[in-house]
């Protein structure tokens, strides 16, 4: 399978607990995407690499967020000091190139208690 | 900025109807337009899109959604509906110089026998 993976699918975790996920984008896509969908919405967009350069941030993403992309492969999303309000599923996508299709891993699910 | 409105967050078919999926959107420049479905616990597939072009645009599973821009519409149909489109879809958009895709609030589809 050489789609979008994302690691882990469901995180449990308790309030004030930094978490990390990884998201391995499609081989050779240069963009990769993050956002973000609560329950009974849409996906909103966080944040989004070109290689290995963060090109935009949203201003959902508060300081306790930080997204990376060494190298301009994987790329990792950490979330600090967690809170019962970052319960969501995060998305990762990658294209090829700025107007291609994005293509959606299957998310990682969080749950903050 | 650029906004996306999907008419109703739940819509119920009957196996074999029609399927009509609402969406309008908002952008002060050209848009490029998307329809999504997402399945449960999975993440989102592309199931057509309109950038430049014919303005009806034909996609995956005999979806297919056409551009209207007096109406400022890209409403997703299906002749017949069949069970294994019972799911969650979601329009998008996004265009040149803004690539991060903004989403609707998403309608789901129930399929009933």
């Amino acid at each position: 399978d050489t789609g979008v993976s994302q690691d882990p699918r469901h995180k449990i975790t308790k309030r004030g607990q930094n978490v990390t996920f990884r998201c391995d984008p499609i081989s050779e896509h240069n963009r990769l995407y993050w956002y973000r969908q609560t329950l009974g919405q849409g996906p909103e967009f966080l944040t989004y690499f070109q290689n290995e350069a963060q090109l935009e941030k949203s201003r959902l993403l508060s300081d306790r967020f930080s997204a990376e992309r060494p190298k301009g492969s994987f790329s990792t999303l950490e979330i600090q000091r967690t809170e019962q309000g970052d319960s969501a599923m995060y998305l990762c996508a990658s294209s090829l190139t700025a107007q291609e299709t994005q293509y959606f891993g299957p998310g990682t699910r969080l749950l903050v208690l | 900025a650029q906004s996306v409105t999907q008419l109703g967050s739940h819509v119920s078919v009957s196996e074999g109807a029609l399927v009509l999926l609402r969406c309008n959107y908002s952008s002060s420049v050209p848009p490029y337009l998307f329809w999504y479905v997402q399945y449960p616990n999975q993440g989102l597939q592309l199931l057509l899109k309109y950038t430049t072009g014919a303005t009806l645009v034909k996609g995956i599973n005999g979806f297919e959604a056409e551009f209207k821009k007096s109406e400022t519409s890209f409403h997703l149909t299906k002749p017949s509906a069949h069970m294994s489109d019972a799911a969650e879809y979601f329009c998008a958009c996004s265009n040149v110089g803004n690539e991060k895709l903004t989403f609707g609030t998403g309608t789901r589809l129930t399929i009933i026998p």
